[in-house]
């Protein structure tokens, strides 16, 4: 089954603690990106790559990392997480540079105290 | 720059009447134009898209939007609003000034089913 993956699915965590939220897709597809949601804004484009070792920030990059090592994998990083980054966080994969149609994961909630 | 406007935060029907989610939408050129729905502690799930093909776009499970450039609208669609239907729904506008389809979504409207 077509799907991208996110774990872990809920997590707490404390200021300054050092977390990796993974994503994997197995559609062989090039370009994959994360968005956070928060209440009443919709998604806000994090990072996005257009390929392996190919990243670039999107619109709200402060204080996350991404590597794109694999072309199924995407992690998103945060060194040291603060409590204004608790939000649901999704990843989303899709084809080629005009990308049509992108697929989601099913989200990760994560709450930093 | 692309924008899209959800007219509405929240919107509230009773099963078996029609619903109408409203969007505007901000382009400097023709764009793409999607919808998206999102069920409680689900991913999003494509509805369904415009791309410059026929104006009155369907979807899945009955929905439909039409696209009008006069009044730069994208509003979503449904004949008869089903419990199932309850979920959050993103209009979406394409964005291809950075060299690739960069998504840009609307705050989101919340569908209410009411028995």
């Amino acid at each position: 089954e077509a799907q991208v993956t996110q774990n872990p699915r809920y997590l707490i965590t404390v200021t300054g603690k050092k977390l990796t939220v993974t994503c994997s897709q197995n559609m062989n597809h090039e370009y994959m990106s994360w968005y956070r949601q928060d209440p009443g804004l919709g998604l806000r484009q994090i990072y996005y790559s257009m390929n392996v070792e190919v990243t670039d920030k999107g619109d709200v990059p402060e204080g996350y990392k991404v590597s794109r090592k694999e072309k199924r994998n995407f992690p998103l990083i945060l060194e040291s997480p603060s409590p204004n980054q608790t939000s649901l966080y999704f990843c989303a994969s899709g084809e080629g540079r005009t990308v049509d149609t992108q697929y989601f994961g099913p989200g990760t909630r994560l709450t930093v105290l | 720059a692309q924008s899209v406007t959800q007219l509405d935060s929240h919107v509230s029907v009773s099963e078996g009447t029609p619903v109408l989610l409203r969007c505007n939408y901000s382009s400097s050129y023709s764009p793409s134009l999607f919808w998206y729905v999102q069920h409680p502690n689900k991913g999003l799930q494509l509805l369904l898209k415009y791309t410059s093909a026929a104006t009155l776009v369907k979807g899945i499970n009955g929905f439909e939007a039409e696209f009008k450039k006069s009044e730069t609208s994208f509003h979503l669609t449904k004949p008869s609003a089903h419990m199932s239907d309850a979920a959050e729904y993103f209009c979406v506008v394409s964005d291809l000034t950075g060299g690739y389809n960069k998504l840009i979504f609307g705050a989101g409207t919340r569908l209410a089913v009411h028995p």
